[in-house]
């Protein structure tokens, strides 16, 4: 089935250090969701990449997706306390009906 | 206050047992999910339902069971033959279907084995 890999699996930073997180697939996407959850929280939603190298920006995180829409990124500029957590990227599975989330990438930051 | 909610928010679980997990939305949203997340790892698709009265098994839906009776409730059973139930479970639901629209999460059930 579907699979998409997200690399790295853990960041550490310095507060006001940048961050990237990374979210792979071997086929071609259609869409692809990014979510973010906090530790001992739940996932929530942040945005959703369609087009072919679409950029879109949410105050200091900026997602992107690939031109060839099998992979996206996720960036976050002067990282912050509040940014720790998990983020993950979901995409359609094979049949167009589920999603499959990525692994996930824990960030820490330490003030 | 639109969202999902789901009870209880940690449950124990005895040898041999079946539990059923909760989960209620007032979104109005047809699509609805479970996802078990272990330590440390991503989420994985149990069930999931587009439609009243229609469900299909997601990739782990061995030793679980699941009802859509009503559009804002998708209940879930974790049987006795699911050997390693010790997990957060998440519950979400989506406006329309086709994984085209963002899921919304409850706060979820941690289950553990007694």
């Amino acid at each position: 089935g579907q699979q998409v890999m997200q690399i790295p699996q853990y960041q550490h930073v310095q507060e006001g250090e940048d961050f990237t997180t990374y979210c792979n697939s071997s086929t071609t996407l259609s869409n692809i969701q990014w979510y973010k959850q906090r530790p001992g929280g739940h996932p929530v939603f942040l945005i959703q990449l369609v087009k072919s190298g679409e950029v879109k920006k949410q105050k200091r995180l900026t997602f992107q997706f690939g031109e060839a829409k099998k992979n996206s990124s996720l960036h976050i500029t002067a990282t912050q306390t509040t940014d720790v957590g998990t983020y993950f990227c979901a995409v359609r599975d094979n049949y167009g009906q589920n999603f499959v989330f990525g692994p996930g990438t824990r960030l820490s930051v330490l003030p | 206050d639109g969202g999902i909610t789901q009870s209880p928010k940690y449950l124990f679980r005895k040898e041999g047992q079946n539990v059923t997990l909760s989960c209620e939305q007032n979104l109005n949203h047809d699509a609805m999910y479970w996802y078990r997340q272990d330590p440390g790892q991503g989420l994985r698709l149990i069930y999931y339902s587009q439609i009243v009265n229609d469900f299909q098994k997601g990739d782990i839906a061995e030793g679980y069971s699941v009802s859509r009776e009503k559009k804002e409730s998708f209940p879930l059973t974790v049987t006795s033959a699911q050997k390693n139930p010790t997990a957060f479970y998440l519950c979400a639901s989506s406006f329309g279907q086709g994984a085209r629209q963002p899921q919304h999460f409850g706060d979820g059930t941690r289950l553990s084995i007694l």
